[in-house]
C-alpha cells in the first residue's frame, strides 16, 4: 500500500511542551529507524526498532527523548519539555527487516521551537 | 565506534562531466552500503546499494564500488546533468541500524 507516513508535517510548539510525533511505516516492514536532520545538516541517528524492542537508544539526545513501538508498526517519538534546539526535521525510516535491506524515508515533521 | 565519514562536503561539476564521492567506515562487521539521494525539501531515496559480497554494481550512469580491506567505498556518476543536483548521503549498517555521512552536495552547472 502506502509508503511511510509521518504526522504531523509541520509542529510548532512553545518552549517547555512536549510534543509527540507519528510514523506508521510501511506494512510488513519490521525495522523502523528515526533520525533528525537539522537545516543543512545530516541524518543524526536517534534510535531503531526491531519489532517493538529498541536494541539501540544510543542516539537519542537526552532523558528528554523517547519513543515507543506497539504492535510492531506504528512509532511515536516524544520530546518533553521542547527546546528551541530541539528544531529540526525528524524522518523515520522503515525496512522489511533490520539487516541488508532497503529503508524507505517518511516525509519528515518539520518541529518549530518558538 | 560508529562512524561514517564523507568526502566532499559539496562538489560543483560541469553537466557530461564524472562526479565521485567517497566514504570511509570503521566498523568491520559492517556489509551493506546504501546510497540516498534527497532533493531539496524532499525525503531521501535510495539510489543504489552494495552488499559485502560484491566489488562493484552499476545502475545506467551510477556505480558504487566498494573495498572492504580499506574500509572505504564510493559512489561515481557519469555524464552528470542538472537534474543529478542535490545532496547525497552515504551510509552503512552497524548492529542493525543504518549510520550515514555527512551528505555531499552535488551542484551540476549546464
Amino acid at each position: 500500500g502506502a509508503g511511510v507516513s509521518q504526522s504531523p508535517s509541520n509542529k510548532v510548539t512553545e518552549k517547555g511542551k512536549d510534543v509527540e510525533l507519528r510514523c506508521d511505516p510501511i506494512s510488513g516492514h519490521t525495522a523502523l529507524y528515526w533520525y533528525r536532520q537539522s537545516l543543512g545538516q545530516g541524518l543524526e541517528f536517534l534510535i531503531y526498532f526491531q519489532g517493538n524492542s529498541a536494541p539501540d537508544k544510543s542516539g537519542l539526545p537526552s532523558d528528554r527523548f523517547s519513543a515507543e513501538r506497539t504492535g510492531g508498526s506504528v512509532s511515536t517519538l516524544t520530546i518533553q519539555r521542547t527546546q528551541q534546539e530541539d528544531s529540526a526535521v525528524y524522518l523515520c525510516a522503515s525496512s522489511l527487516k533490520a539487516e541488508r535491506t532497503e529503508a524507505f524515508f517518511g516525509q519528515g515533521t518539520r518541529l518549530t521551537v518558538v | 565506534g560508529e562512524n561514517v565519514e564523507q568526502h566532499p562536503s559539496t562538489l560543483s561539476v560541469q553537466e557530461g562531466d564524472s562526479a565521485v564521492i567517497k566514504c570511509t567506515y570503521s566498523d568491520s562487521a559492517s556489509n551493506y552500503f546504501p546510497w540516498y539521494k534527497q532533493e531539496l525539501g524532499k525525503r531521501p531515496q535510495l539510489i543504489i546499494d552494495i552488499r559485502s559480497n560484491v566489488g562493484e554494481k552499476k545502475d545506467q550512469r551510477i556505480a558504487v564500488t566498494l573495498n572492504k580491506t580499506a574500509k572505504h567505498f564510493s559512489l561515481h556518476i557519469t555524464e552528470t546533468q542538472p537534474e543529478d543536483s542535490a545532496v547525497y548521503f552515504c551510509a552503512c549498517n552497524q548492529g542493525g541500524k543504518l549510520i550515514f555521512g555527512q551528505g555531499t552536495e552535488l551542484s551540476v552547472k549546464p
